[in-house]
């Protein structure tokens, strides 16, 4: 069973503050996934990190794929009111018809 | 923009009866599921589908849940006897490709918050 952690839990900033959330498991992942969702709607796909070491950029958002394709982080610079939501990360292992969840990270930015 | 529909938004029933939640999945996609969220918890896993057939399924999804592709268009998730416990946001996606492909792009419906009194 792959487990995904994510930390923190819960993060509440002020709008301009940089932060970055983590995706943690002790599992190897053939691809991981980043998805936003907000109150009362399904999560939407961010971005999708497949190789080791991978860096994407989506404008304020920047995503890392650990080395070791076990792990991943969202760096968000200067947030923005916008960006308050669920945050989750979610993992694919070859040969598996699935993507596992992790705990999710509720964001809060404050005007 | 294509989005994956799912019906009904909500639905409220008594333990014991059945339910079923539709899906109408994204036209050119080839593989379809379901997941659950109950409040407050995680996103999981229930059921994955393709070719007709389920292809995985998690242990959430014992003899009490099925899954079906009546029509080539829509995609249904039923629950025979509910129980209090099923509970929860049940979301439907599609992928054109596999997701050990690498390159998926799971697209997710709203969910169908199912209320089991």
């Amino acid at each position: 069973t792959q487990l995904l952690e994510q930390s923190p839990q819960f993060l509440s900033i002020q709008e301009g503050e940089n932060l970055t959330v983590y995706c943690n498991s002790s599992s190897v992942f053939s691809s991981l996934q980043w998805y936003r969702q907000e109150p009362g709607e399904g999560p939407v796909l961010l971005v999708t990190v497949v190789t080791g070491g991978e860096v994407k950029k989506l404008k304020r958002l920047t995503f890392q794929f650990g080395d070791a394709r076990k792990d991943s982080s969202l760096h968000i610079t200067a947030a923005q009111p916008g960006d308050t939501g669920l945050y989750l990360c979610a993992g694919a292992v070859r040969g598996y018809q699935k993507v596992t969840f992790g705990t999710g990270t509720k964001l809060q930015v404050i005007p | 923009e294509p989005e994956v529909t799912q019906t009904p938004s909500h639905q409220v029933t008594q333990m014991g009866q059945e339910v079923i939640l539709r899906c109408v999945p994204i036209s050119n996609h080839l593989y379809f599921y379901w997941y659950r969220q109950i409040l407050g918890q995680k996103v999981e896993f229930l059921v994955s589908f393709y070719n007709n057939e389920i292809s995985e399924k998690s242990e959430i999804f014992d003899d009490q849940f099925s899954v079906e592709r009546p029509d080539g268009s829509n995609f249904t998730l039923k629950i025979r006897s509910t129980k209090l416990e099923d509970s929860a946001m049940y979301f439907c996606a599609s992928s054109t490709q596999g997701l050990y492909s690498g390159a998926n792009v799971l697209t997710f419906g709203a969910g169908s918050r199912l209320t089991v009194l």
